[in-house]
């Protein structure tokens, strides 16, 4: 089954604690991308790849980090967790730029 | 950078009404707007997307038009049934970004 799978789902830390939050594909996908939701403020982009080693930034990507190693994988990084990072994160991915995006289930983290 | 504008932020409509959302963007070098339906507890999902080139796109009851001079695209439900009850997202994308709106609350009435 084709999909994007994140981990974990929940998440409860505390400031200062690096973590990272998984995302894999399954599809062969070449565009993938992270997103924060936070309530009437809609997805903001984090940051995204467009292929094995190349990232960039997205609109709000202060205080997190990505890599793209494999194709398959794209994980963000907290190396210091702040309360204000508290939000659900949604990883992407695509086939190519500016194309349909599939969405993972989502990870919902507290940094207390 | 893009700025994305979505209105209504709830919608309440009666089972078998239309809706209607509407969303603005900024930058005229945008050239692809995908909508997304976001059920409690799970990822967005794509329900339609238009392209630049493109005035009207139709996918049995669900309809976006796209107006590239005053910069504003739609989303239209007709024939509202209670499983669309959920929310709507629009995005605008270009220079390898996608902008989100702030979502639409969508409720249908039995």
């Amino acid at each position: 089954e084709a999909q994007v799978t994140q981990n974990p789902r929940y998440l409860i830390t505390v400031t200062g604690k690096k973590l990272t939050v998984t995302c894999s594909q399954n599809m062969n996908h070449e565009y993938m991308s992270w997103y924060r939701q936070d309530p009437g403020l809609g997805l903001r982009q984090i940051y995204y790849s467009m292929n094995v080693e190349v990232t960039d930034k997205g609109d709000v990507p202060e205080g997190y980090k990505v890599s793209r190693k494999e194709k398959r994988n794209f994980p963000l990084i907290l190396e210091s967790p702040s309360p204000n990072q508290t939000s659900l994160y949604f990883c992407a991915s695509s086939l190519s730029m500016g194309n349909i995006q599939y969405f993972g289930a989502g990870t919902r983290l507290s940094v207390l | 950078g893009e700025n994305v504008e979505q209105h209504p932020s709830t919608l309440s409509v009666q089972e078998g009404d239309s809706a209607v959302i509407k969303c603005t963007y900024s930058d005229s070098a945008s050239n692809y707007f995908p909508w997304y339906k976001q059920e409690l507890g799970k990822g967005p999902q794509l329900i339609i997307d238009i392209r630049s080139n493109v005035g009207e796109k139709k996918d049995q009851r669900i309809a976006v038009t796209l107006n590239k001079t005053a910069k504003h695209f739609s989303l239209h439900i007709t024939e509202t049934q209670p499983e669309d009850s959920a929310v709507y997202f629009c995005a605008a994308y270009n220079f390898n970004k996608f902008y989100f709106g702030s979502g639409t609350k969508l409720n249908v009435k039995p």
